[in-house]
């Protein structure tokens, strides 16, 4: 069981749009619609942003969206503020659970 | 509102066992949607699953962890546990307890506690 592969970093401006993508295998990512994207500030719990691959929590900004292609997930957030500087990890939970290994969202 | 606590050693021994305990508040472990899950992540690193648990005691781990874990639930203390054994310092994370349904994954986490293998 792997990890899902997520690009170390991203970084974006202020009012612009970031997409993480998050590359799994035909045996998660690609066989379920079971995908969901974390949040993380420093020293904080994860929050969810995304489950079932698109699909927003109540609260959750609809700046925040989810799509698949293939064995590959991708969030985009669009109309980037500070406050969404962050780690942000995608998860595959299809039975057993894995995560992505994180990526840094830096807001310029 | 759901909340979730977790307890237990902020430091453990090598070669020892690493016990951890959940409890849960507002709202019932026994509930039929949900399973219960421990997450841990290593200091500045990311997120690891180590296992989850249902009411009724059905379990599912990680196979990369699974011949180290036990987790059990306590539905009379509303409560779930970790126990994880042979630990090394690789095993030093801030572990969390959290809630999972297939509909919203992990969608109630724990503050986390710290526990650091040290001698």
């Amino acid at each position: 069981q792997s990890a899902l592969t997520q690009p170390a970093s991203v970084s974006g401006s202020p009012g612009q749009s970031i997409t993480i993508s998050c590359t799994g295998t035909s045996s998660d990512v690609g066989s379920y619609n079971l995908v969901s994207w974390y949040q993380q500030h420093p020293g904080k719990a994860p929050k969810l942003m995304i489950y079932e691959v698109s699909k927003r929590p109540s609260g959750v900004s609809n700046r925040f969206s989810g799509s698949k292609s293939g064995n590959t997930a991708s969030l985009t957030i669009s109309g980037l503020q500070a406050e969404d500087e962050a780690d942000y990890y995608c998860c595959s939970y299809a039975g057993s659970v894995v995560f992505g290994g994180g990526t840094k969202l830096t807001v310029l | 509102q759901l909340q979730l606590q977790e307890s237990g050693p902020g430091l453990v021994k090598p070669s020892e066992t690493l016990s951890l305990t959940c409890t849960v508040s507002g709202g019932s472990i026994s509930s039929s949607s949900y399973y219960w899950g421990w997450i841990r992540q290593p200091p500045g690193k990311g997120l690891e699953w180590i296992g989850s648990i249902y009411y009724s005691g059905s379990t599912y781990y990680n196979p990369s962890l699974k011949s180290r874990v036990t987790i059990s639930v306590d539905t009379s203390k509303n409560q779930f546990s970790l126990k994880l054994s042979s630990v090394t310092a690789a095993d030093t994370a801030v572990y969390y307890c959290a809630r999972l349904a297939v509909t919203q994954p992990f969608d109630y986490w724990g503050q986390g506690t710290l526990v650091t293998v040290s001698s």
